[in-house]
């Protein structure tokens, strides 16, 4: 059964440094999404993905974080300068296409992002 | 602003008692309500919606627009029902889920 994958499973990086963490969707998926989950706390949407442009972004996705498709199969969060409270869990989310009701989101197992 | 609530973190039961968990959703239009579940180390699935009005693993969810709550229910309980779960809520055009907190159903043996 064809599953979202998700690269790196685990992130250590410096405050104030980079990342891009990446997904590979199932493969004839249109919908995407980033959630995070920072420890104890509830999955929080970031931003939904669609025909390669955002559709929709919450408060926490500020200037900090972008996505992209570039190649047409990796979707990627990219955190320009991670902060100490950056450190969560983050699920990458894929749903296939169809009429917009809901159908299943699929995620990914996730990649566990600290910033020291 | 759209939000799910899971009161409880914990559930606890034994094996074969019935299981109820509890969500309450504030959403102003016609909601769209699922569970997830996350089993120990696995990924978030779905587990039910409530459009389908299906049941899985014995687990059944009611909709109650009056009391704004989408439930969790199964009659008796399983060991391997053990697991995470989490209610969600769906909103607008572009697919966002908002989630509880979360409720980790415990069955004991």
């Amino acid at each position: 059964e064809p599953e979202v994958t998700q690269t790196p499973s685990h992130q250590v990086t410096q405050m104030g440094q980079e990342v891009i963490l990446r997904c590979v969707p199932i493969s004839n998926h249109l919908y995407f999404y980033w959630y995070r989950q920072i420890l104890g706390q509830k999955v929080e949407f970031l931003v939904s993905f669609y025909n390669n442009e955002i559709s929709e972004k919450s408060e926490i996705f500020d200037d900090q974080f972008s996505v992209e498709r570039p190649d047409g199969s990796n979707f990627t969060l990219k955190i320009r300068s991670t902060k100490l409270e950056d450190s969560a869990m983050y699920f990458c989310a894929t749903e296939s296409s169809g009429t917009r009701n809901y159908n299943e989101q699929f995620f990914g197992p996730g990649t566990r992002l600290t910033v020291l | 602003a759209q939000r799910v609530t899971q009161p409880e973190k914990l559930l606890s039961v034994f094996k074969g008692a019935p299981v109820e968990l509890k969500c309450n959703y504030s959403y102003s239009g016609s909601p769209e309500l699922f569970w997830y579940v996350q089993y120990s180390r696995q990924r978030l699935q779905l587990l039910l919606r409530h459009i389908s009005r299906e049941s899985i693993k014995g687990f059944t969810a009611d909709l109650n627009k009056g009391e704004t709550s989408f439930h969790l229910k199964k009659p008796f309980a399983q060991e391997e029902d053990s697991a995470m779960y989490y209610c969600a809520s769906g909103s607008g055009n572009t697919g966002k889920l908002i989630f509880g907190q979360g409720t980790t159903l415990q069955v004991k043996p």
